[in-house]
C-alpha cells in the first residue's frame, strides 16, 4: 500500500541554518502531497503542499517540490527560527488508490531551533 | 474562526470505564475523521464519516465507536478503554473528497489509560 518514510528526528540546528527534512513516498497512483506542522501542545496545520508532479508548495519560507521521479518532497527552509521548532509530518492523499477518505503520514520529525 | 474543537483536552481514566471524546466542527464540512498519534508512528486513521449517518472504519478502529447525528459533531467512543488505547487523538474535518482538500485539525485530546 502507499506509505511515506520521513528522516528520523530530532533535527537540531541553530538559528539562521538551512534546513532540510527528507521526505519520500510509496504509491501506485498520482497522489497529492502535503507537509502539515504541529506546534507544541497543538493539532496539526497544514504547511504547504503539491498536487501534481513538478509542483513546488511554499508557504512561510518554506519549500518542497513533489518530484515524481525520485518519489520525493523534502521540505527545506532557508534560514530557520526558534519559532519553526516543532514536529513536521509528511503526508500523502491518494483517492483512487488509499481511497478519499485519509491522508497517510509519516512518523513525524521534531526540529529543534536554538537561538 | 474557523475550526475543530475537541473535549476534554486532556483525560486520565480507569480500564472499561466507558468515555467519550467530542468534536465539532463550525465549517460546515461534510468530511470528518478521528486520528491516534502515537510516537514512531505518526498518525492513524481510526474511523471517518462522508455525512450525517454515514461512517465507515479507519486502519484501526478496534475498540472504538463513533456516531454522525448532526454534521457539525462527529463524537468518538471508547466502551470499554484499555491501556493500548492510551495515545494522543485529532479530530479532522475536510470541505471536499478530492485530495486537494485540506484537513483540518482539532488540538488534540491526551488520553491515558490505567
Amino acid at each position: 500500500g502507499d506509505s511515506v518514510t520521513q528522516m528520523e528526528g530530532p533535527v537540531t540546528l541553530s538559528e539562521e541554518a538551512f534546513l532540510t527534512i527528507n521526505c519520500t513516498y510509496t504509491a501506485t497512483g498520482y497522489p497529492s502531497l502535503f507537509w502539515y506542522v504541529q506546534y507544541p501542545g497543538e493539532g496539526l496545520q497544514l504547511l504547504l503542499k503539491a498536487t501534481k508532479a513538478d509542483d513546488k508548495g511554499s508557504n512561510k519560507g518554506f519549500e518542497a517540490t513533489y518530484r515524481k521521479e525520485t518519489t520525493s518532497f523534502h521540505l527545506e527552509k532557508g534560514s530557520v527560527q526558534v519559532s519553526d521548532s516543532a514536529v513536521y509530518f509528511c503526508a500523502l492523499s491518494d483517492m483512487w488508490n488509499t481511497g478519499f477518505q485519509k491522508l497517510v503520514f509519516g512518523t513525524g520529525t521534531r526540529l529543534l531551533v536554538s537561538p | 474562526e474557523a475550526q475543530v474543537t475537541q473535549n476534554p483536552r486532556y483525560l486520565i481514566t480507569v480500564t472499561g470505564k466507558k468515555l467519550t471524546v467530542t468534536c465539532s466542527q463550525n465549517m460546515n464540512h461534510e468530511y470528518m475523521s478521528w486520528y491516534r498519534q502515537d510516537p514512531g508512528l505518526g498518525l492513524r486513521q481510526i474511523y471517518y464519516s462522508m455525512n450525517v449517518e454515514v461512517t465507515d472504519k479507519g486502519d484501526v478502529p478496534e475498540g472504538y465507536k463513533v456516531s454522525r447525528k448532526e454534521k457539525r459533531n462527529f463524537p468518538l467512543i471508547l466502551e470499554s478503554p484499555s491501556p493500548n488505547q492510551t495515545s494522543l487523538y485529532f479530530c479532522a474535518s475536510r470541505e471536499g473528497l478530492a485530495d486537494s482538500y485540506e484537513q483540518y485539525f482539532g488540538p488534540g485530546t491526551r488520553l491515558t489509560v490505567t
